[in-house]
C-alpha cells in the first residue's frame, strides 16, 4: 500500500518539552509539507521540503524544527519555544513541488497539558 | 498578493439536495486551483483540481467546480448530497512555487436526513 503515515495519532506533552511527530511515505515523493490546524481554520505551512536534505520555512515557522536526511522521512519537531503547539499537525507530499496536488497522513493531534 | 475565501462556514442541506459550497481567490498569477475533504480527524482527500485545462472541472464522488475568472471564482457543486458527503472542504489556491500554497478556512457541509 502506497501512501502517507504519521505516528503517532495522539500525543500529550508537558509544557516545557520538545517532542517529534513522525511523518513517512513511501510514494517516492520529492517533496514534503508539515502543515498546522487549528479548529475553525485552513491549514496553515509550517515547513517544506523540495529535497532531500534541504528544507524552507512556511508562514509559521518559529518554533518548529525539521530534518530530510531521507527521502522518505520528514520528522517535525515542536519546542518549547512554540507558545501554543496544541493543535492538529498534517504531513503531506507530493511528486515535486511543481507538482501541486499533495497527498495527505492521518494527522497526529497534539495537547499540551 | 494570493488570497482565498470561502464564503460560508458551514452549510446545511436535506439528503437528495443540491451542495453548492462558494469558493473566491484572488492571485495575481494564473493559479492552480483545488479542493480537497476533509472528515473528522482525518487528514485530506482531493476532490478536484483545476490547472488551465477545461474551466469545468469533475471530481470524485459526483462533485464539481467551475473556475470562472471573471468573479475570480471555483464554487464547488454536486446535484445530490449523500449522508457521507458530510465533513469539512477546502478550498486551495497554489501558485508554482511550494512556498505558496494558500488554504480557505474551510466550510462544514451537513446533510439532514
Amino acid at each position: 500500500d502506497g501512501g502517507i503515515t504519521q505516528s503517532p495519532k495522539y500525543l500529550f506533552r508537558k509544557e516545557g518539552q520538545n517532542v517529534t511527530l513522525s511523518c513517512e511515505q513511501n510514494l517516492n515523493h520529492d517533496a514534503m509539507y508539515w502543515y498546522r490546524q487549528d479548529p475553525g481554520q485552513g491549514l496553515r505551512l509550517i515547513y517544506y521540503s523540495q529535497i532531500v536534505n534541504d528544507f524552507q520555512k512556511g508562514d509559521i515557522a518559529e518554533g518548529y524544527s525539521v530534518s530530510r536526511e531521507k527521502k522518505e522521512s520528514f520528522p517535525l519537531t515542536v519546542t518549547s519555544a512554540q507558545k501554543n503547539p496544541t493543535a492538529f499537525y498534517l504531513c503531506a507530499s507530493s511528486i515535486t513541488s511543481a507538482y501541486n496536488e499533495q497527498f495527505f497522513g492521518p494527522g497526529t493531534r497534539l495537547t499540551v497539558l | 498578493a494570493q488570497s482565498v475565501t470561502q464564503l460560508d462556514s458551514h452549510v446545511s442541506v436535506s439528503e437528495g439536495t443540491p451542495v453548492l459550497l462558494r469558493c473566491n481567490y484572488s492571485s495575481s498569477y494564473s493559479p492552480s486551483l483545488f479542493w480537497y475533504v476533509q472528515h473528522p480527524n482525518k487528514g485530506l482527500q482531493l476532490l478536484l483540481k483545476y490547472t488551465s485545462a477545461a474551466t469545468l472541472v469533475k471530481g470524485i464522488n459526483g462533485f464539481e467546480a467551475e473556475f470562472k475568472k471573471s468573479e475570480t471564482s471555483f464554487h464547488l457543486t454536486k446535484p445530490s448530497a449523500q449522508m457521507s458527503d458530510a465533513a469539512e472542504y477546502f478550498c486551495v489556491v497554489v501558485h508554482s512555487s511550494a512556498s505558496k500554497i494558500i488554504f480557505g478556512s474551510g466550510t462544514r457541509l451537513s446533510i439532514r436526513p
